[in-house]
C-alpha cells in the first residue's frame, strides 16, 4: 500500500534559518505530492503541490521537488519567519482513481526570534 | 465567498449520544471526505464520497456513519458505537482525482 514517512518533530529553529523537513514515500504509479500546513487550532491549508516527476512546487518562499529516483519530496524554505511556526504534512494522492489522500504524520516547526 | 465550511466549532458528546458534525461546500466539488486527527498523528479517512446518494468506507468507519443527499453537504454522525471519538474532525472536498481543500475542522469531546 501507500505509505509516506516524515522528518520527526519537533523542529525549532531561529528566525531566519534555512528550513529542510523531509518526506519519502512509497507508491505505485506517479502519484500526485501535496504539502498541507496547520495553524493552531486550524484546519489544513494546501502549501503546495506537484504532479508528476521533476516538478517544483512553491508558494510563499517554500519550495519541494517531487523526486521519482529517490521517492522524495522534501520541504525547504530559505530563510523562514517567526509566521511559519505550525504543523507540517506531507501527503500523496494515488494516480490509480483511488481519491485516498495518504498523510505522514506531521512535523511541528516553531520558530523563536 | 468560495470554501467549506464546518459547524459547529466545538461539540460535546454525553455518554450513549450520538453527534452530528456539518460539512458544506460551495466549490461545486463531486467529491467529499472525512478525517480524524489525533494528537501527533496524520490525517486518518473515514469516510468519502464520489457522487450524490453513493459513499465507501476509509481506513477507520467504524462507529461513523454519514449521508450525501445533497452535492454541497457531508454530515457526520458520530455514533455511540464509537467508544473514543474525542479527536479533531476535519472535512475536504475536492474535483475528482484533483486536490483536497479542507474545512476548519470541529473539535469533539466527550463530558
Amino acid at each position: 500500500g501507500n505509505s509516506v514517512t516524515q522528518m520527526e518533530g519537533p523542529v525549532t529553529l531561529s528566525e531566519e534559518a534555512f528550513l529542510t523537513i523531509n518526506c519519502t514515500y512509497t507508491a505505485t504509479g506517479y502519484p500526485s505530492l501535496f504539502w498541507y500546513v496547520q495553524y493552531p487550532g486550524e484546519g489544513l491549508q494546501l502549501l503546495l503541490k506537484a504532479t508528476k516527476a521533476d516538478d517544483k512546487g512553491s508558494n510563499k518562499g517554500f519550495e519541494a521537488t517531487y523526486r521519482k529516483e529517490t521517492t522524495s519530496f522534501h520541504l525547504e524554505k530559505g530563510s523562514v519567519q517567526v509566521s511559519d511556526s505550525a504543523v507540517y504534512f506531507c501527503a500523496l494522492l494515488s494516480n490509480f482513481g483511488n481519491e485516498k489522500l495518504t498523510f505522514g504524520t506531521g512535523t511541528r516547526l516553531t520558530i523563536i526570534p | 465567498d468560495g470554501g467549506i465550511t464546518q459547524s459547529p466549532k466545538y461539540l460535546f458528546r454525553k455518554e450513549g449520544q450520538n453527534v452530528t458534525l456539518s460539512c458544506e461546500q460551495n466549490l461545486n466539488h463531486d467529491a467529499m471526505y472525512w478525517y480524524r486527527q489525533d494528537p501527533g498523528q496524520g490525517l486518518r479517512l473515514i469516510y468519502y464520497s464520489q457522487i450524490v446518494n453513493d459513499f465507501q468506507k476509509g481506513d477507520i468507519a467504524e462507529g461513523y456513519s454519514v449521508s450525501r443527499e445533497k452535492k454541497e453537504s457531508f454530515p457526520l454522525t458520530v455514533t455511540s458505537a464509537q467508544k473514543n471519538p474525542t479527536a479533531f474532525y476535519l472535512c475536504a472536498s475536492s474535483s475528482l482525482g484533483e486536490t483536497q481543500y479542507f474545512g476548519p475542522g470541529t473539535r469533539l469531546l466527550v463530558l
